[in-house]
């Protein structure tokens, strides 16, 4: 198994322009976040999905927008990029049944927006 | 809303020796969960060990132990002989119960910088 990955590794932006982060997880797992880290921030949520179908705000939401395309996929896009978007992103999945709770995390993605 | 804090932006110890992380936190419900990640210079997110609110005996996890104490809403990590490779940082966090439609996401506090120094 893979666990959850994550595309692209890292990636650069000018001001303006529009991309989607894509994250897959196959654990069939029922819920999945986005989260980003900022330094002396720790991790903030921003979106994210209890279960297929569903779609929640997190802590800072401005800005991003997602799709839960399918039970495995989590998109996160960023339609217009500004330089405070600047910041490592995490997405994470996680099981609902059984007593499992824990959240996997995928490798992140190293966004900068000059 | 709940919050979680760190008080310890940065620690250090000595390989070998018995370090302690703390973590406190700020919740109104009964029943919750708890965690401590490790994020290494990879970036990997790791889960280092779990505690839910309910259970009163300390979770240990090899090295690792955590000192639950639900009155105080106080939940740090105690890691033994430590090693080189606990050089990372930690993050203490917190989970709602999850609902009929999922789990809930995580709060996490900002982190405490862990250096073991040979």
């Amino acid at each position: 198994n893979a666990g959850v990955t994550q595309t692209p590794k890292f990636q650069v932006l000018k001001t303006g322009q529009s991309m989607t982060l894509q994250c897959a997880q196959d654990m069939n797992h029922n819920s999945m976040y986005w989260y980003r880290q900022d330094p002396g921030m720790g991790l903030r949520l921003i979106y994210y999905s209890a279960s297929e179908g569903t779609t929640d705000k997190g802590e800072v939401p401005n800005g991003y927008n997602v799709s839960r395309l399918n039970k495995r996929e989590f998109s996160l896009r960023l339609e217009s990029a500004a330089p405070s978007q600047t910041s490592v992103y995490f997405c994470a999945s996680s099981a609902a049944s059984g007593g499992q709770y824990e959240q996997y995390f995928g490798p992140g993605t190293r966004l900068t927006v000059t | 809303a709940q919050t979680v804090t760190q008080s310890q932006p940065e620690m250090s110890v000595q390989e070998a020796e018995t370090v302690t992380l703390s973590c406190t936190y700020d919740t109104s419900e009964n029943n919750y969960y708890l965690f401590w990640y490790k994020q290494p210079p990879s970036r990997q997110m790791i889960l280092v060990i779990r505690q839910e609110a309910y259970k009163q005996q300390n979770a240990t996890e090899n090295r690792f132990s955590v000192n639950f104490q639900k009155a105080a809403k106080s939940f740090s990590l105690k890691i033994s002989d430590s090693q080189l490779g606990d050089t990372a940082m930690y993050f203490c966090a917190f989970m709602k119960p999850f609902s009929n439609s999922g789990n809930t996401p995580l709060v996490f506090g900002k982190g405490t910088r862990l250096s073991v120094i040979a």
